[in-house]
């Protein structure tokens, strides 16, 4: 089944512990983005992937981390997590940044940092 | 102006009829949207996009698309309780390609 892989589906922890939340789709896509979405503010792209080896800030970077070593694989980390970064938290793909791919969501990752 | 706006809602309608969801955006070069819903809790799911001017049905559904106007609707007919859901409009940046998405139009179906 074709697919986006997020886990954990969820995750209470401590501000400033590292943690790594993994994204994987089994669809040969190009692209790989994560957003997270709070109340009131939507959707919002953290950082976004064209390729293996090619990462890009989106919106809301600030804090997070990625890598794309595999072109299935593009982990999000949390260095030092802080409480404004609870959030509910989706990986997407798609089989490239062109205009008529529609992005396919995981189920999600719902963070809680205390 | 934000870049993609929709009603927050929430829109009530009763079952069986039809419910009439909008989208309008900003850039007049946007060329792909696109219609997602998404379930409390969950993630969204894609449920039509639309490239082309007019209408597109699939099922219950129908987007449709005026670019002069800049915006972008969805239609569900005999709208059933498990439609009850958040949609997600979303246009595609011309120049990025980043997927844009509105706040959501909250829509509720009474039985």
């Amino acid at each position: 089944e074709a697919q986006v892989t997020q886990n954990p589906r969820y995750l209470i922890t401590v501000t400033g512990k590292k943690l790594t939340v993994t994204c994987s789709q089994n669809m040969n896509h190009e692209y790989m983005s994560w957003y997270r979405q709070d109340p009131g503010l939507g959707l919002r792209q953290i950082y976004y992937s064209m390729n293996v080896e090619v990462t890009d800030k989106g919106d809301v970077p600030e804090g997070y981390k990625v890598s794309r070593k595999e072109k299935r694989n593009f982990p999000l980390i949390l260095e030092s997590p802080s409480p404004n970064q609870t959030s509910l938290y989706f990986c997407a793909s798609s089989l490239y940044q062109g205009d008529n791919s529609p992005l396919h969501f995981g189920n999600g990752t719902r963070l809680t940092v205390t | 102006q934000k870049e993609v706006e929709q009603n927050s809602g929430p829109l009530s309608v009763p079952e069986g009829a039809i419910a009439s969801l909008n989208c309008t955006y900003s850039d007049r070069g946007s060329q792909s949207f696109f219609w997602y819903r998404q379930y409390s809790g969950k993630s969204p799911e894609l449920i039509m996009s639309i490239y082309s001017n007019g209408d597109k049905e699939d099922g219950r559904f129908t987007a449709q698309l005026n670019k002069a106007s800049q915006y972008v609707s969805l239609l569900i007919r005999d709208s059933q309780p498990s439609d009850s859901a958040t949609y997600l409009c979303a246009v595609k940046n011309p120049n990025t390609g980043k997927l844009i998405f509105g706040q959501g139009t909250t829509l509720q179906v009474k039985p």
